[in-house]
């Protein structure tokens, strides 16, 4: 079945980077699109970056774009989330989804905490 | 980008009906049919229960369907149970590869 496993959250100091993976399994993940969502503690989803199956874009949400980038390599099943100048409103749970025209199967989550 | 708006919550006794709306723009909701609407219980991921405006994955009881009309998704819940108890969020596809999510609208029953 459809397995989505992130890894790399952590506790980060404002201004500074942090690298999120997701591993995929039980599905031809080359032939799949991907996005990132996360969702601040006690807040809604917000819809992070979205990345076509052959990597090109990617596209972020405006509260991304320039300071995330999204990447994948489908050699490892995987995609993943370079995050920079990271600011005390990143912190939440991020989500690694499968695309179906929107997320359909979701990973667990990986917490990134930015705080001094 | 702004965030579809969903009525921050809404209720039902076991056996009613309850309908979640889902108000976006020209841009996003009324703009295509690539709504999904997802249901996440406290501490978990959310899970997807309506793709395609009104299309139910496997394995979704039928209790849940959806639909469309304008810029307003809805979603509906019939025989609520308890176990419905939950939050749901809509998205939207808004074009250009982008996304957009709905606020969140948490579901009681009474």
């Amino acid at each position: 079945q459809v397995h989505l496993v992130e890894s790399g959250g952590g506790v980060v100091q404002p201004g500074r980077s942090l690298r999120l993976s997701c591993t995929a399994s039980g599905f031809p993940f080359s032939n799949w699109n991907m996005h990132w969502v996360r969702q601040a503690p006690g807040k809604g989803l917000e819809w992070v970056a979205f990345i076509p199956i052959d990597g090109t874009g990617p596209f972020y949400a405006d509260s991304a774009r320039g300071r995330f980038t999204m990447s994948r390599d489908n050699s490892k099943n995987m995609v993943f989330l370079q995050m920079n100048s990271l600011r005390t409103d990143d912190t939440a749970v991020y989500y690694c989804t499968r695309d179906a025209w929107g997320p359909d199967y979701w990973g667990q989550g990986t917490l990134v905490t930015v705080s001094s | 980008q702004s965030a579809l708006t969903q009525p921050p919550s809404a209720s039902g006794s076991p056996g009613q009906s309850v309908t979640i709306s889902c108000t976006g723009t020209s841009s996003d909701v009324g703009g295509y049919d690539h709504v999904s609407w997802y249901q996440q219980h406290p501490g978990k991921a959310p899970k997807l229960m309506i793709t395609e405006v009104n299309r139910r994955p496997s394995g979704v009881p039928d209790r849940f369907s959806g639909s469309k009309s304008g810029n307003t998704a809805s979603l509906t819940v019939s025989g609520l149970q308890a176990e419905d108890e939950a939050d749901y969020y809509c998205i939207s596809y808004a074009g250009r590869s982008t996304y957009v999510f709905g606020t969140g609208t948490k579901v009681t029953v009474l």
